[in-house]
C-alpha cells in the first residue's frame, strides 16, 4: 500500500488569493498521479492525470505540476474565487504489481468572498 | 456529459442486514470500482470488475463483500450481513481503460449508514 500524503488538510483563504497545495508520494515505481476535485454532495471530479517528470498541467486557473524523482506534486489556484471551495484529493499510482492508485486524505479549500 | 449515476444517495440498515448499492457506469466505460471513505478517512479501494469478473480487491473485500454486473449495464456491490463500521460513503467509478491514463469518472456516492 502506497503512502500518499497531502498538506495541507484544510485551507482557508479570501476571493482572489492565490494558493497552492502539495501531494507526496513514493517515488520508487511511480506510474501515474491523478488530481480530483471534490465537491460537497458532489461526485469527485477527475483534473489531471499526470506521468511524466516534469509535467506541467493546466486548467483554467488551476494548474499542476509533477516532480517523480523527489515524489511530489504541486496543484495552484491562481485567484481563488468561491466556487473553487472543494476538497482537492491527489492518487498515486505504482507499476510492478496493482495499478490501482492510492488516494490522500485531500486537502479542503474554503473561499471566503 | 455521461455520469456515472448511484442509487439510493443515502441507505439506513441495521446491523447484521444485507444491502445492495447500485451503480450505473457510463455505458461505453469497461472498467468500474468501488470505493468507499469513512468519513474523516482517506477514500479506500475496495475492489476492480473487468470483463465480468473482479480483476483486483483489497483487504477490505472480505467474504462479506461481492460484486455483480447482472444486466450489462449495473453494477452491484452487496453486503451480506452489515458491521457498524461498514458505515461509510460507497463511491462506484469507471474508466474507459485501466485508469491509469484515463483518469476515473465518479458516482456521487451512497451513504451506507449501519445503526
Amino acid at each position: 500500500i502506497l503512502n500518499v500524503e497531502q498538506s495541507p488538510q484544510s485551507l482557508h483563504v479570501q476571493e482572489g488569493d492565490s494558493t497552492n497545495f502539495t501531494c507526496s508520494f513514493p517515488s520508487s515505481n511511480f506510474y501515474a498521479l491523478h488530481w480530483y476535485r471534490w465537491e460537497t454532495a458532489k461526485s469527485p471530479e477527475a483534473l489531471f492525470v499526470m506521468t511524466l517528470n516534469g509535467d506541467e498541467k493546466k486548467k483554467g486557473r488551476i494548474s499542476a505540476t509533477l516532480n517523480t524523482k523527489e515524489g511530489y506534486s504541486y496543484l495552484y489556484i491562481k485567484g481563488s474565487q468561491p466556487e473553487d471551495s472543494a476538497t482537492y484529493l491527489c492518487a498515486s499510482l505504482a507499476s510492478g504489481g496493482s495499478y490501482i492508485p492510492t488516494f490522500g486524505r485531500g486537502t479542503s479549500l474554503i473561499v471566503h468572498p | 456529459e455521461p455520469e456515472v449515476t448511484q442509487t439510493p444517495s443515502h441507505q439506513v440498515t441495521q446491523m447484521g442486514q444485507e444491502v445492495i448499492l447500485r451503480c450505473v457506469p457510463i455505458s461505453n466505460h469497461l472498467y468500474f470500482y468501488w470505493y468507499r471513505q469513512i468519513l474523516g478517512q482517506k477514500v479506500e479501494f475496495l475492489v476492480s470488475f473487468y470483463n465480468n469478473e473482479i480483476s483486483e480487491k483489497s483487504e477490505i473485500f472480505d467474504d462479506q463483500f461481492s460484486v455483480e454486473r447482472p444486466d450489462g449495464s449495473n453494477f452491484t456491490l452487496k453486503i451480506r450481513s452489515t458491521k457498524l463500521e461498514d458505515s461509510a460513503m460507497y463511491f462506484c467509478a469507471s474508466s474507459e481503460g485501466e485508469g491509469l491514463i484515463y483518469g476515473y469518472t465518479f458516482g456521487s456516492g451512497t451513504r451506507l449508514t449501519v445503526v
